[in-house]
C-alpha cells in the first residue's frame, strides 16, 4: 500500500518563506506531485518531481529526496491568496493517484 | 484549457435514493477519477477508468458504482443513498505529460448532502 504524511495545518506571514514537508511509504516510486486546492475549489496542479534535487515555478519550489523518502514544498514570498490547503501525491499504479491529507496554510497579514 | 464539469455543486438526497452524479471532461482524457473529500482524510478514491466500459475498484468503492459509456462521461451512482455518503465528491480526468508524469485535472466538486 502506500500513504502520505504531511502536517495538517502551518501558519506563515506574508512576505515569509514556508515550507510543506511530505514523507511517503510506497511500494514502487515514481515521483511526488503537489496540488494546491482553495476553500470551495477544485484541486489544481502545482508541481511533479520525478529526480531528486529542486524544481522551482517562480514562487513555488518542490524537493524531492527519493532516498529519504521526503519532500516538500516550499512557498516563498507569501501572499494572502497563497492561503489554501496542499497536497502532495504519488502514483499508485494504473495511472492513479494516493493524495496525503493535506496541510492547511493560513497566510495572515 | 482543460475543463471538467461536473451536473451539480449542491444536491440534497434522501436515504435511501439512487443518486447520479455527472462528470464530462472535453480533453480527450483516456483516464477518469471519482474522488470524495472529507475533511481530514484528503482525497479518496472511490473508482476510476482508463477507458470506454472500463472501470477499476479505488480505495473505497463500497456502495458506489460507475458507468463510462463515452470517453467523456464517468457517472459516479449511489444505488442506494446513506447518510455517511455525505460529502464532497470530486471528478478528475488526466492525461501524462512530456516528462511521464500524470497530470488530474479537476472538476469545481458536487457537495452531496444525504438526509
Amino acid at each position: 500500500g502506500q500513504s502520505l504524511e504531511q502536517p495538517s495545518e502551518v501558519t506563515a506571514v506574508e512576505g515569509a518563506i514556508v515550507q510543506i514537508n511530505c514523507t511517503y511509504q510506497t511500494s514502487g516510486f515514481y515521483g511526488l506531485s503537489w496540488y494546491q486546492q482553495h476553500d470551495g475549489g477544485a484541486p489544481t496542479f502545482l508541481s511533479y518531481n520525478a529526480l531528486d534535487g529542486l524544481e522551482e515555478t517562480g514562487r513555488f519550489s518542490s524537493f524531492l529526496s527519493r532516498s529519504d523518502s521526503y519532500g516538500y514544498l516550499l512557498l516563498q514570498e507569501l501572499q494572502m491568496k497563497d492561503s489554501a490547503s496542499y497536497f502532495c501525491a504519488v502514483p499508485g499504479g494504473g495511472n492513479k493517484l494516493t493524495f496525503g491529507t493535506g496541510t492547511q496554510l493560513k497566510v495572515e497579514l | 484549457d482543460v475543463k471538467v464539469t461536473q451536473s451539480s455543486r449542491y444536491l440534497v438526497k434522501r436515504t435511501g435514493e439512487k443518486v447520479f452524479l455527472e462528470c464530462v471532461q472535453d480533453m480527450d482524457h483516456e483516464n477518469m477519477f471519482w474522488y470524495r473529500q472529507d475533511p481530514g482524510l484528503g482525497l479518496r478514491l472511490i473508482y476510476f477508468s482508463y477507458d470506454v466500459k472500463m472501470k477499476e475498484k479505488g480505495d473505497i468503492p463500497e456502495g458506489y458504482s460507475v458507468s463510462r459509456e463515452k470517453k467523456e462521461r464517468f457517472s459516479l451512482i449511489l444505488e442506494s443513498a446513506s447518510t455517511n455518503q455525505t460529502s464532497m465528491y470530486l471528478c478528475a480526468s488526466s492525461s501524462q505529460s512530456d516528462r511521464g508524469e500524470e497530470t488530474q485535472y479537476f472538476g469545481p466538486g458536487t457537495r452531496l448532502l444525504v438526509l
